[in-house]
C-alpha cells in the first residue's frame, strides 16, 4: 500500500513555464486536495475534489488548474509559473469513512522554486 | 472565513513533561484535525474529532464544540515528539480546511 505518491520531489522552473505536479493514491479515497505551505503562513488549500469529475476551488486557486478524471489521480497544473508560486506543495487524500479515523493521508511534498 | 489560532507558537520542554497545545476557531465546525509535521517536512494526520476526546498512544485530543476550542496533549514527552503540530478546521465545507500556523515543539533530553 503506497498511500499518496507525489512527483516530483523537487523542481526548478523559469518564470512563465508550465508544469504538472502529479498526485496518486491507491486507497480508493473519495476526497483529494492540494495545499501549499509558505514560511509563516501555514498550509493553504489550493483546490480540492470530492470525487471523480468533481473539483472546486480552495483559498488560493489563482494560477493553478486541476482535474479528477479517475479516483486515483489528482494532478495540479501550473499554467504560467511565477516567483510567487515558489512553495512546498502537498497533496492529501481522505476516505469518506474516515470520520472515526485519523483523517488525511499526505504525500511527501514537492519543493518548487520559480526563478 | 474560519479563523484558526494556535498557542503557543513555540514550546520547549524537558523530556517527560506533560505537553498541552491549544487551538481556537471562529466558526462552528463538524470536525477538527490535528496534524504533525516532522523536521524533515513530512505531514502525518494525528486525529480527526468532532466531539469529546480521542487517545492514540501518548497523544490525547479533546474538543469543546460550544467553546470552539481543542487541545492536544502529549504525556511523558520524548525527544522524538519534537515537531510542528498543526490544527485545522473546515471552512464552509468539510474539505475546505483552514489551518493554524502551527506550534513548534522541542523536547530536550
Amino acid at each position: 500500500n503506497a498511500g499518496v505518491t507525489q512527483t516530483p520531489k523537487f523542481q526548478v522552473l523559469k518564470t512563465g513555464q508550465s508544469m504538472t505536479l502529479q498526485c496518486a493514491q491507491d486507497m480508493n479515497h473519495e476526497y483529494m486536495s492540494w495545499y501549499r505551505q509558505d514560511p509563516g503562513m501555514g498550509l493553504r488549500l489550493i483546490h480540492y475534489s470530492v470525487g471523480a469529475g468533481i473539483t472546486d476551488q480552495g483559498e488560493v486557486p489563482n494560477g493553478y488548474n486541476v482535474s479528477r478524471s479517475t479516483t486515483e489521480d489528482f494532478p495540479l497544473r501550473l499554467l504560467s509559473a511565477a516567483p510567487s508560486q515558489t512553495s512546498v506543495y502537498f497533496c492529501a487524500s481522505r476516505g469518506h469513512g474516515d470520520r472515526g479515523g485519523y483523517g488525511y493521508t499526505f504525500g511527501s511534498g514537492t519543493r518548487l522554486t520559480v526563478v | 472565513k474560519n479563523e484558526v489560532e494556535q498557542s503557543p507558537q513555540n514550546l520547549t520542554a524537558q523530556e517527560g513533561e506533560f505537553i498541552t497545545i491549544n487551538c481556537s476557531y471562529s466558526v462552528g465546525i463538524s470536525a477538527l484535525h490535528w496534524l504533525q509535521q516532522h523536521p524533515g517536512g513530512g505531514i502525518v494526520s494525528l486525529f480527526m474529532l468532532s466531539s469529546g476526546k480521542k487517545k492514540h498512544g501518548r497523544l490525547i485530543a479533546t474538543i469543546n464544540i460550544q467553546e470552539k476550542h481543542s487541545s492536544l496533549h502529549i504525556t511523558a514527552s520524548h525527544p522524538r515528539d519534537s515537531a510542528v503540530y498543526i490544527c485545522a478546521g473546515p471552512n464552509f465545507g468539510n474539505e475546505k480546511l483552514t489551518f493554524g500556523t502551527g506550534t513548534r515543539l522541542t523536547i530536550i533530553p
